[in-house]
């Protein structure tokens, strides 16, 4: 049973460009939830989704946006990419207590 | 405002003697807490979880400790393994688990072989 997938692996962006990431949820799952994580600190939620729908969003501009498609797989895209968006970014597969974590997206924005 | 706290950045052990990280959060309102270990390059693995109702959980070498009045959680390794260097975070939730959770900042354990 395969866990928590992310695409691409590495990313190697400019400013200003923009930026897709995907991420599908263990089988069974239908929560997806979106972190950013920098060096030195935990991971930060982003976004939440769930059977389709937002759920919840974190302190993060408007250039950041989600969604999650019918198979519950989810994009995640940044826009106007900021050298300081450069951070591991890492999708949660959720079922009630229960979060398991993808193997990230390391994004580097030069 | 970090609600989630873990004040110790690193942490060293010997192989085969205890390994305890803390944890520490500020609101009262969380009511399930989860523990995970971070490789370099890794997403964070699921290691144990505790909800409110209890105050202790075990799960082979690992257990989780909950101190509800002092807001305050502890993971300890017993015992511990060179293999268990690496970065822990607690992440706390304040709907059961059922949404997002909030991280700490990590504690780096290195065990000494």
């Amino acid at each position: 049973d395969a866990g928590v997938t992310q695409s691409p692996t590495h990313l190697i962006k400019t400013r200003g460009q923009h930026v897709t990431l995907r991420c599908s949820p263990i089988s069974g799952h239908k929560s997806v939830s979106w972190y950013q994580q920098v060096l030195g600190q935990g991971p930060q939620f982003i976004f939440q989704y769930y059977e389709k729908e937002e759920r919840g969003r974190g302190n993060f501009p408007d250039r950041f946006s989600a969604r999650q498609f019918p198979n519950y797989s989810s994009e995640l895209n940044v826009n106007a990419l900021l050298l300081g968006d450069s951070a591991l970014y890492l999708c949660a597969s959720s079922a009630p207590r229960e979060q398991y974590f993808g193997p990230g997206t390391r994004l580097t924005v030069t | 405002d970090q609600q989630v706290k873990q004040n110790s950045p690193s942490l060293s052990v010997q192989e085969g003697r205890i390994s305890i990280l803390n944890c520490d959060y500020t609101n009262s309102m969380f009511d399930y807490f989860l523990w995970y270990k971070k490789y370099p390059a890794e997403g964070p693995t699921f290691l144990i979880s505790i909800s409110s109702i209890k105050d202790k959980n075990e799960d082979g070498r690992f257990t989780v400790f909950l101190n509800k009045s002092a807001k305050h959680l502890s993971l300890h390794i017993v015992p511990s393994q060179p293999g268990d260097s690496a970065v822990y975070f607690c992440a706390a939730s304040d709907e059961n688990g059922a949404y997002k959770y909030i991280f700490g900042t990590g504690t780096r354990l290195k065990v000494l072989a």
